[in-house]
């Protein structure tokens, strides 16, 4: 079966300090890959999805980048973080279009 | 621009009051409509894909349901371990990748 890992779970940071989120998929070869950002309340913003190694696409501008340097695994980055950058970080994978997304645990980012 | 809205924001039942969850969607072609549940700090745990107006779907307590403009998650007879935030999420067809979420349904059964 297949599992999906995202670390840390939770993760404190102070403003203008970089950023390193990882997310590894196991049990299945060549996902589609995804990063979102949930706000309390509201509905989760896609913020890059990569379809194989080294292709990323991204959904919205911002402080944030990713990459893909293995097949199954998903790199969330920043270089200075900001205020605005603290939320609930979800990667996700899926199999492809039509197929429903598969969500990792989570890792809630505070900024000081 | 692709559109999903759901409610009521917030519904608290008692245990074994039946009732029903509304995703209203607008978007240029649907290529799927998924249903997730989330339990609080973790990730979404998926549920149903519905593809087809008339679909439905059906998993222990839980039935969703599909029409051309919304879909309902039936809660029959729920228990507090279905207290839960339920989101839906649609995929268009001009779209390849994105799967637009609405804010979620926090549902509470009280025992």
């Amino acid at each position: 079966s297949q599992t999906i890992h995202q670390w840390p779970a939770t993760l404190v940071q102070p403003v203008g300090s970089p950023l390193s989120l990882e997310c590894t998929v196991e049990g299945t070869s060549n996902p589609n890959l995804y990063w979102y950002r949930q706000a309390a309340g509201r509905g989760l913003q896609l913020l890059f999805y990569s379809v194989g190694i080294g292709q990323i696409s991204s959904e919205v501008p911002q402080n944030l980048s990713a990459s893909r340097p293995q097949d199954r695994q998903f790199i969330l980055s920043s270089k200075k973080l900001l205020l605005s950058d603290s939320g609930f970080y979800l990667c996700a994978w899926s199999r492809g279009r039509r197929q429903p997304q598969h969500f990792g645990d989570g890792t809630r980012l505070s900024i000081l | 621009e692709d559109q999903v809205t759901q409610s009521p924001e917030a519904l608290r039942l008692q245990e074994g009051e039946s009732s029903s969850l509304n995703c209203s969607y607008t978007v240029s072609g649907l290529r799927g409509l998924f249903w997730y549940r989330q339990d609080p700090g973790k990730g979404p745990e998926f549920l149903f894909t519905l593809y087809s107006a008339g679909e439905e779907k059906e998993k222990e307590r839980l039935k969703a349901t599909l029409t051309k403009k919304e879909s309902f998650l039936h809660i029959t007879a729920p228990k507090p371990e279905d207290s839960a935030t339920y989101l839906c999420a649609v995929q268009a067809e001009d779209n390849n990748n994105d799967m637009r979420f609405g804010a979620g349904t926090r549902l509470t059964v009280k025992p």
